[in-house]
C-alpha cells in the first residue's frame, strides 16, 4: 500500500538557516504530493502541493518539488523564522479513486532566536 | 477563508462511555473524512463519506464507530463506548469534487479517555 517516509526530528535551528525536511514516498501512478502544517495547539493546515512530477509546489517562502525519479518531495525553505515552528507533515493521495490522504509521521521544527 | 469547525475542542469521557464529535465542513464541499492522531504518532485515516454513506474506510474505523451527516450542514463521529486508546486528536476534514487540490482540515477535538 501506499506509504511515505519523513525524516525524523525533532530539528532544532537557528533563526534565518536553510532548511531541509526530507520526505520519501512509496505509491503506483501518479499521487498527489502535499505539506501540511500543525502550529502548536492548532489543526491541520494546507502548506503546500504538487499534483504531478516536476512540479514545485510553493508558499509563505517554503517550496517542494515532486521528484517522480527519486519518488521524494523534500520540504525546504532558505531563511526559516521563529513563527516557523511547528510540526510539519508530508502526505499523499493516491491517484486511484482513493480520496483519503496517507501521512508521514511529522518532523517537529523548532527554530530559536 | 471558508474554514471547517469542529467542536468541542476538547472533550474528557469516562471509558465505556459514547461520545460524539461534530464537524461542520465547507458548504460547497461534497467530501467528507475524519482522521485521527494519537499523541506522538502519525495522523491516520478513518473514513471518508460522500453522498449519505460512506466511501472508504480504514481497519480503525470498526463497529464502535459510526458517521452521520444529521442535516444539511453537520458531520459527526460517534463513538460507542470508548476505550482508553481512543484519546486522541480526532480531525474532520472536506473537499470538493478534486481532492487534489487538497483537503481542507479543522482545528481537531482533543478526546481524552479516563
Amino acid at each position: 500500500g501506499d506509504s511515505v517516509t519523513q525524516m525524523e526530528g525533532p530539528v532544532t535551528l537557528s533563526e534565518e538557516a536553510f532548511l531541509t525536511i526530507n520526505c520519501t514516498y512509496t505509491a503506483t501512478g501518479y499521487p498527489s504530493l502535499f505539506w501540511y502544517v500543525q502550529y502548536p495547539g492548532e489543526g491541520l493546515q494546507l502548506l503546500l502541493k504538487a499534483t504531478k512530477a516536476d512540479d514545485k509546489g510553493s508558499n509563505k517562502g517554503f517550496e517542494a518539488t515532486y521528484r517522480k525519479e527519486t519518488t521524494s518531495f523534500h520540504l525546504e525553505k532558505g531563511s526559516v523564522q521563529v513563527s516557523d515552528s511547528a510540526v510539519y507533515f508530508c502526505a499523499l493521495k493516491s491517484s486511484g479513486s482513493a480520496r483519503q490522504l496517507t501521512f508521514g509521521s511529522g518532523t517537529q521544527l523548532t527554530v530559536l532566536p | 477563508e471558508p474554514e471547517v469547525t469542529q467542536t468541542p475542542s476538547h472533550q474528557v469521557t469516562q471509558m465505556g462511555q459514547e461520545v460524539i464529535l461534530r464537524c461542520v465542513p465547507i458548504s460547497n464541499h461534497l467530501y467528507f473524512y475524519w482522521y485521527r492522531q494519537i499523541l506522538g504518532q502519525k495522523v491516520e485515516f478513518l473514513v471518508s463519506f460522500y453522498n449519505n454513506e460512506i466511501s472508504e474506510k480504514s481497519e480503525i474505523f470498526d463497529d464502535q464507530f459510526s458517521v452521520e451527516r444529521p442535516d444539511g450542514s453537520n458531520f459527526t463521529l460517534k463513538i460507542r463506548s470508548t476505550k482508553l486508546e481512543d484519546s486522541a486528536m480526532y480531525f474532520c476534514a472536506s473537499s470538493d469534487r478534486a481532492p487534489r487540490e487538497g483537503y481542507t482540515f479543522g482545528s481537531g477535538t482533543r478526546l481524552t479517555v479516563v
